[in-house]
C-alpha cells in the first residue's frame, strides 16, 4: 500500500546544478501539489496540478518548473539550484478538491543547495 | 486571502496531561479545516477535519477539535497525551473551490515524562 512516494529521500547539489524531484501516487488521485517546508513557516504551495497535462502556480513558484505527463506522476524541476531552494519538499495528492480535498502527503525530500 | 495562525510555536506537556492546541483562521467564507501531524523524518498525516455540520470533531489517535466560528478557531485538543504523540502539529484551511490549502507554521509537542 506505497500511497504517495517521493524520491529521492535526500540530495545534495551545487549552486547551479539542476535535478528533478519524482512524486508517484498509487491511489488514481487527480490533484497533487508540491510544497516546501521551511523552519518556521509552515508548508508552501510551489505548484499543483489538477489532472493529467494541466499545472498551476501556488503561493512560492519562482525557480520551479513542473509537469504532469502520466496522472499518476508529478514531476518537480529546479532548472538552476540556489541556496535559497534549500528545504523539505513534500508532495501530496487528494481525490477531490473543494469539501473532499483531504491530502495525503508522502514522505519528503529533504535537498540541500550549496 | 486566507491565513492560518498558530500562535504557540513550542508547547511541553507531561504525560497523562491534557492538551490543547490552538488555531485560528482568516477566511471570508465557510473555512474547511484540517489538523495534520507530523512525526520527525516523516510526511504529514491527517488528524481530523472539518467541513460542516457539528462543530465538534472527532479524529483518529484519540484528538478532537472544536470549531467556533465566532473565535475563528479551531482548537485541537486530546484528555490524555501520550509520549508517542510527540510530534509536529500543523493546521490547515482550504478554500472553498479545495484547490489550494493555506498551512499554519506548526506546533511543536514535546512530551515529558
Amino acid at each position: 500500500n506505497a500511497g504517495v512516494t517521493q524520491t529521492p529521500k535526500f540530495r545534495v547539489l551545487k549552486t547551479g546544478q539542476s535535478m528533478t524531484l519524482l512524486c508517484a501516487q498509487d491511489m488514481n488521485h487527480e490533484y497533487m501539489y508540491w510544497y516546501r517546508q521551511d523552519p518556521g513557516m509552515g508548508l508552501r504551495l510551489i505548484h499543483y496540478s489538477v489532472g493529467e497535462g494541466t499545472t498551476a502556480k501556488g503561493e512560492v513558484p519562482d525557480g520551479y518548473n513542473v509537469s504532469r505527463l502520466k496522472k499518476q506522476n508529478f514531476l518537480l524541476g529546479l532548472e538552476s539550484a540556489a541556496p535559497s531552494q534549500t528545504s523539505v519538499y513534500f508532495c501530496a495528492s487528494s481525490r477531490l478538491a473543494g469539501i473532499e480535498n483531504i491530502q495525503y502527503f508522502g514522505a519528503g525530500t529533504r535537498l540541500s543547495v550549496l | 486571502a486566507q491565513s492560518v495562525t498558530q500562535p504557540d510555536i513550542h508547547i511541553t506537556v507531561s504525560e497523562g496531561a491534557s492538551l490543547e492546541l490552538r488555531c485560528n483562521y482568516s477566511y471570508g467564507a465557510t473555512p474547511y479545516l484540517f489538523w495534520y501531524v507530523q512525526s520527525p523524518g516523516q510526511g504529514l498525516q491527517l488528524l481530523l477535519k472539518y467541513f460542516s455540520g457539528d462543530t465538534l470533531v472527532q479524529g483518529i489517535k484519540g484528538f478532537e477539535a472544536e470549531f467556533k466560528r465566532s473565535q475563528s478557531s479551531f482548537n485541537l485538543r486530546k484528555p490524555s497525551v501520550h509520549w508517542s504523540d510527540a510530534a509536529e502539529y500543523f493546521c490547515a484551511v482550504a478554500s472553498n473551490t479545495g484547490n489550494q490549502f493555506y498551512f499554519g507554521t506548526g506546533t511543536s509537542l514535546t512530551v515529558i515524562p
